[in-house]
Protein backbone atom coordinates (compact mmCIF):
# COMPACT_ATOMS: atom_id res chain seq x y z
CA UNK A 1 0.00 0.00 0.00
CA UNK A 2 1.58 3.75 -0.67
CA UNK A 3 2.37 6.21 2.16
CA UNK A 4 3.52 8.95 3.03
CA UNK A 5 5.66 9.85 5.55
CA UNK A 6 6.10 13.87 6.68
CA UNK A 7 8.73 13.45 9.43
CA UNK A 8 8.17 16.75 11.46
CA UNK A 9 4.90 17.66 13.02
CA UNK A 10 6.09 21.40 13.77
CA UNK A 11 8.87 23.58 12.41
CA UNK A 12 9.70 26.98 13.45
CA UNK A 13 11.99 29.00 11.12
CA UNK A 14 12.68 32.73 11.76
CA UNK A 15 11.40 35.11 8.67
CA UNK A 16 14.25 35.49 6.05
CA UNK A 17 15.91 32.07 6.84
CA UNK A 18 15.82 28.80 4.76
CA UNK A 19 12.86 26.06 4.71
CA UNK A 20 13.02 22.45 3.90
CA UNK A 21 9.74 20.06 4.94
CA UNK A 22 10.63 16.22 4.32
CA UNK A 23 8.47 13.83 2.88
CA UNK A 24 9.14 10.48 2.23
CA UNK A 25 6.87 7.97 0.32
CA UNK A 26 6.10 4.36 -0.35
CA UNK A 27 4.77 3.67 -3.50
CA UNK A 28 4.55 0.62 -5.72
CA UNK A 29 4.67 2.24 -9.03
CA UNK A 30 6.51 5.46 -10.49
CA UNK A 31 4.73 8.35 -8.41
CA UNK A 32 3.25 11.06 -8.73
CA UNK A 33 4.31 13.78 -6.20
CA UNK A 34 2.37 16.81 -4.79
CA UNK A 35 2.96 19.55 -2.16
CA UNK A 36 -0.14 21.46 -1.25
CA UNK A 37 -0.07 24.07 1.59
CA UNK A 38 -3.61 24.61 3.43
CA UNK A 39 -4.10 27.76 5.59
CA UNK A 40 -6.35 27.91 8.29
CA UNK A 41 -9.99 27.51 7.16
CA UNK A 42 -8.84 27.09 3.68
CA UNK A 43 -9.00 24.66 1.11
CA UNK A 44 -5.58 22.57 -0.04
CA UNK A 45 -3.73 24.58 -2.52
CA UNK A 46 -1.37 23.20 -4.81
CA UNK A 47 2.06 24.31 -4.80
CA UNK A 48 4.13 22.05 -7.55
CA UNK A 49 3.80 18.24 -8.56
CA UNK A 50 6.08 16.24 -10.21
CA UNK A 51 5.36 13.74 -12.88
CA UNK A 52 8.56 12.40 -14.75
CA UNK A 53 11.58 14.10 -16.30
CA UNK A 54 13.27 17.16 -14.46
CA UNK A 55 13.91 15.85 -10.65
CA UNK A 56 14.21 19.40 -9.07
CA UNK A 57 11.11 21.16 -9.53
CA UNK A 58 9.42 24.83 -9.18
CA UNK A 59 6.26 25.72 -7.58
CA UNK A 60 4.22 28.80 -7.17
CA UNK A 61 5.13 31.41 -4.76
CA UNK A 62 9.01 30.72 -4.56
CA UNK A 63 8.88 27.25 -3.36
CA UNK A 64 10.78 23.50 -4.86
CA UNK A 65 11.45 20.56 -4.75
CA UNK A 66 13.63 17.84 -5.41
CA UNK A 67 12.81 14.12 -6.57
CA UNK A 68 15.33 11.50 -5.10
CA UNK A 69 14.29 8.03 -6.25
CA UNK A 70 17.19 6.54 -4.40
CA UNK A 71 15.78 8.06 -0.98
CA UNK A 72 12.24 7.80 -1.98
CA UNK A 73 12.10 11.16 -0.81
CA UNK A 74 9.72 14.40 -2.16
CA UNK A 75 11.24 17.66 -0.05
CA UNK A 76 10.07 21.28 -0.35
CA UNK A 77 12.60 24.06 0.14
CA UNK A 78 12.33 28.08 0.22
CA UNK A 79 15.50 29.60 -0.02
CA UNK A 80 14.04 32.61 2.43
CA UNK A 81 10.98 32.07 4.10
CA UNK A 82 8.49 35.27 4.77
CA UNK A 83 5.65 35.49 7.20
CA UNK A 84 2.41 34.84 4.77
CA UNK A 85 4.31 31.15 4.48
CA UNK A 86 3.08 30.08 7.93
CA UNK A 87 0.82 27.39 7.53
CA UNK A 88 -0.36 23.92 7.08
CA UNK A 89 1.87 22.08 4.68
CA UNK A 90 1.18 18.27 2.89
CA UNK A 91 2.73 16.07 0.93
CA UNK A 92 0.51 13.85 -1.48
CA UNK A 93 1.61 10.49 -3.94
CA UNK A 94 -1.23 8.96 -6.18
CA UNK A 95 -1.96 8.47 -9.61
CA UNK A 96 -4.18 10.79 -11.83
CA UNK A 97 -5.44 9.24 -15.30
CA UNK A 98 -4.55 10.81 -18.64
CA UNK A 99 -7.69 11.63 -19.93
CA UNK A 100 -9.38 12.99 -16.49
CA UNK A 101 -9.78 11.12 -13.08
CA UNK A 102 -7.60 10.46 -10.51
CA UNK A 103 -7.14 7.95 -8.24
CA UNK A 104 -7.42 9.15 -4.77
CA UNK A 105 -4.37 10.79 -3.06
CA UNK A 106 -2.80 9.72 -0.08
CA UNK A 107 -1.19 12.39 1.84
CA UNK A 108 0.98 12.68 4.91
CA UNK A 109 0.04 14.07 8.00
CA UNK A 110 1.21 17.47 7.82
CA UNK A 111 3.97 19.90 8.77
CA UNK A 112 2.75 22.88 10.52
CA UNK A 113 5.21 25.77 9.34
CA UNK A 114 6.00 28.71 12.12
CA UNK A 115 7.47 31.68 11.22
CA UNK A 116 9.42 33.68 13.95
CA UNK A 117 10.04 37.50 13.46
CA UNK B 1 -13.01 30.50 -14.82
CA UNK B 2 -14.27 30.38 -11.16
CA UNK B 3 -13.27 27.95 -9.16
CA UNK B 4 -13.84 25.16 -7.22
CA UNK B 5 -17.03 25.67 -4.97
CA UNK B 6 -18.64 23.65 -2.25
CA UNK B 7 -21.64 24.48 -0.12
CA UNK B 8 -22.61 25.00 2.76
CA UNK B 9 -19.60 26.08 4.20
CA UNK B 10 -20.40 25.33 7.58
CA UNK B 11 -22.80 23.04 9.07
CA UNK B 12 -24.34 21.54 12.27
CA UNK B 13 -26.13 17.86 12.64
CA UNK B 14 -26.83 15.92 15.09
CA UNK B 15 -26.12 12.80 15.65
CA UNK B 16 -28.15 9.93 14.09
CA UNK B 17 -29.36 12.84 10.86
CA UNK B 18 -28.00 12.64 7.52
CA UNK B 19 -26.61 15.50 5.84
CA UNK B 20 -25.81 16.10 2.01
CA UNK B 21 -23.16 18.55 0.82
CA UNK B 22 -22.73 19.71 -2.25
CA UNK B 23 -19.31 20.49 -5.24
CA UNK B 24 -19.73 22.30 -8.21
CA UNK B 25 -15.96 21.70 -10.17
CA UNK B 26 -14.23 24.13 -12.66
CA UNK B 27 -16.23 24.39 -15.97
CA UNK B 28 -14.65 21.82 -17.92
CA UNK B 29 -13.92 19.27 -15.29
CA UNK B 30 -15.79 15.73 -15.55
CA UNK B 31 -14.05 14.60 -12.53
CA UNK B 32 -14.71 14.87 -9.13
CA UNK B 33 -13.14 13.41 -6.18
CA UNK B 34 -13.88 14.31 -1.94
CA UNK B 35 -11.54 13.67 0.70
CA UNK B 36 -12.25 13.95 4.50
CA UNK B 37 -10.08 15.95 6.65
CA UNK B 38 -9.68 15.52 10.64
CA UNK B 39 -7.09 16.18 13.23
CA UNK B 40 -6.58 12.96 14.01
CA UNK B 41 -6.85 10.92 10.65
CA UNK B 42 -5.63 13.53 8.55
CA UNK B 43 -7.02 13.60 4.62
CA UNK B 44 -8.75 10.53 3.87
CA UNK B 45 -9.68 9.99 0.19
CA UNK B 46 -13.69 8.83 0.44
CA UNK B 47 -14.69 8.20 -3.37
CA UNK B 48 -14.17 9.84 -7.06
CA UNK B 49 -16.54 10.46 -9.62
CA UNK B 50 -15.76 10.84 -13.40
CA UNK B 51 -18.85 11.38 -16.28
CA UNK B 52 -21.94 10.34 -13.68
CA UNK B 53 -19.44 7.32 -12.73
CA UNK B 54 -17.94 6.31 -9.15
CA UNK B 55 -14.80 4.78 -10.48
CA UNK B 56 -13.14 4.35 -7.20
CA UNK B 57 -13.73 4.61 -3.23
CA UNK B 58 -11.63 4.60 -0.58
CA UNK B 59 -11.81 2.67 2.79
CA UNK B 60 -14.92 4.17 4.39
CA UNK B 61 -18.40 2.95 5.53
CA UNK B 62 -20.97 2.35 3.22
CA UNK B 63 -23.01 5.34 5.36
CA UNK B 64 -20.70 7.44 3.18
CA UNK B 65 -22.39 7.78 -0.68
CA UNK B 66 -22.27 10.18 -3.41
CA UNK B 67 -23.12 10.76 -7.02
CA UNK B 68 -22.60 13.26 -10.03
CA UNK B 69 -25.08 14.30 -11.95
CA UNK B 70 -24.78 15.46 -15.85
CA UNK B 71 -23.33 19.08 -15.19
CA UNK B 72 -20.64 17.28 -13.36
CA UNK B 73 -21.60 18.66 -10.17
CA UNK B 74 -21.63 16.27 -7.30
CA UNK B 75 -23.04 15.79 -4.06
CA UNK B 76 -22.22 13.80 -1.32
CA UNK B 77 -23.87 12.16 1.11
CA UNK B 78 -23.07 11.06 5.17
CA UNK B 79 -26.45 8.74 6.59
CA UNK B 80 -26.83 8.19 10.55
CA UNK B 81 -24.43 10.59 11.25
CA UNK B 82 -22.03 9.46 13.98
CA UNK B 83 -19.67 12.25 16.29
CA UNK B 84 -16.66 10.90 14.49
CA UNK B 85 -18.14 12.48 11.19
CA UNK B 86 -17.21 15.44 12.35
CA UNK B 87 -14.63 16.73 9.68
CA UNK B 88 -13.89 19.00 6.94
CA UNK B 89 -14.89 17.36 3.85
CA UNK B 90 -12.88 18.98 0.53
CA UNK B 91 -13.74 18.47 -2.41
CA UNK B 92 -11.15 18.54 -5.37
CA UNK B 93 -12.36 19.15 -9.15
CA UNK B 94 -10.00 16.91 -11.46
CA UNK B 95 -8.24 18.58 -14.85
CA UNK B 96 -9.43 16.78 -17.84
CA UNK B 97 -5.32 15.76 -18.59
CA UNK B 98 -5.81 14.23 -14.83
CA UNK B 99 -2.54 15.96 -13.56
CA UNK B 100 -3.73 18.16 -10.78
CA UNK B 101 -6.39 18.49 -8.42
CA UNK B 102 -8.10 21.54 -7.62
CA UNK B 103 -9.48 21.58 -3.99
CA UNK B 104 -12.65 23.66 -2.88
CA UNK B 105 -12.49 25.70 0.46
CA UNK B 106 -14.49 22.33 1.84
CA UNK B 107 -17.34 21.87 4.27
CA UNK B 108 -16.91 22.12 7.74
CA UNK B 109 -19.45 19.55 9.37
CA UNK B 110 -19.67 19.02 13.44
CA UNK B 111 -22.09 16.55 14.57
CA UNK B 112 -23.41 16.82 18.07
Amino acid sequence: AQSVTQPDIHITVSEGASLELRCNYSYGATPYLFWYVQSPGQGLQLLLKYFSGDTLVQGIKGFEAEFKRSQSSFNLRKPSVHWSDAAEYFCAVGTLYSGGGADGLTFGKGTHLIIQP
Amino acid sequence: KAGVTQTPRYLIKTRGQQVTLSCSPISGHRSVSWYQQTPGQGLQFLFEYFSETQRNKGNFPGRFSGRQFSNSRSEMNVSTLELGDSALYLCASNTPEGNEQYFGPGTRLTVT
